[in-house]
């Protein structure tokens, strides 16, 4: 079992380019989990999807963000323009259905 | 709406010395609960978990958590702490049915001197 796969691993980037954030799950979960990690706000969950479908995108801070999980196997999440305030570590964790989740290394993105 | 609270942010203690860390969750449903750890500079893992039986819940590193349902309440204790316990600690609760959108709550980092 490979784990939950995250790329890149750090990205440093300038204020106004586009980001994209990649994750490939572990085969066979059925659910996708995109989060945001700061000192100042903690761990936030952004959106989830169930077997590929985005179920609640509420923690997307603003229309900036964009996730999509084309197939069971790979999720992005796009952030376009980045700000720098955009600056956090990225995981990305995958699951079954009630079952703990599994965490990626995480994206430590830096906007300048 | 589901939330689950930790009260302590940030703990300090001594080797040797007996962890308790607090987790009030806010549901009236049947839930699930776990306990993550995030060591420094590493992704999040499991410590243990609780769906249901026995309240009294062992994991690995010898943590283990207590469910009273009465209090909404699974906290986290470990008898005798080590250096290497020094790192974040998570609670997270999700429904046990339905979408499982899981809510962290706000961690308590441990600092354990030695």
């Amino acid at each position: 079992d490979a784990g939950v796969i995250q790329s890149p691993r750090h990205e440093v980037t300038e204020m106004g380019q586009e980001v994209t954030l990649r994750c490939k799950p572990i085969s066979g979960h059925d659910y996708l989990f995109w989060y945001r990690q700061t000192m100042m706000r903690g761990l936030e969950l952004l959106i989830y999807f169930n077997n590929n479908v985005p179920i609640d995108d509420s923690g997307m801070p603003e229309d900036r963000f964009s996730a999509k999980m084309p197939n069971a196997s790979f999720s992005t999440l796009k952030i376009q323009p980045s700000e720098p305030r955009d600056s956090a570590v990225y995981f990305c964790a995958s699951s079954l259905r009630g079952q703990p989740q599994h965490f990626g290394d995480g994206t430590r993105l830096s906007i300048l | 709406a589901q939330s689950v609270s930790q009260h302590n942010h940030h703990v300090i203690l001594s080797e040797a010395a007996s962890l308790e860390l607090g987790c009030n969750y806010s549901y009236g449903g049947t839930v699930n609960l776990f306990w993550y750890v995030q060591y420094p500079g590493q992704h999040l893992q499991l410590l243990l978990k609780y769906f249901s039986g026995d309240p009294l819940v062992k994991g690995i590193k010898g943590f283990e958590a207590e469910f009273i349902k009465s209090k909404f309440s699974f906290n986290l204790r470990k008898p005798s702490v080590q250096w290497s316990d020094t790192a974040e600690y998570f609670c997270a609760v999700t429904l046990s049915g339905g979408y499982q959108k899981v809510t962290f709550g706000t961690g308590t980092k441990l600092q354990v001197i030695p």
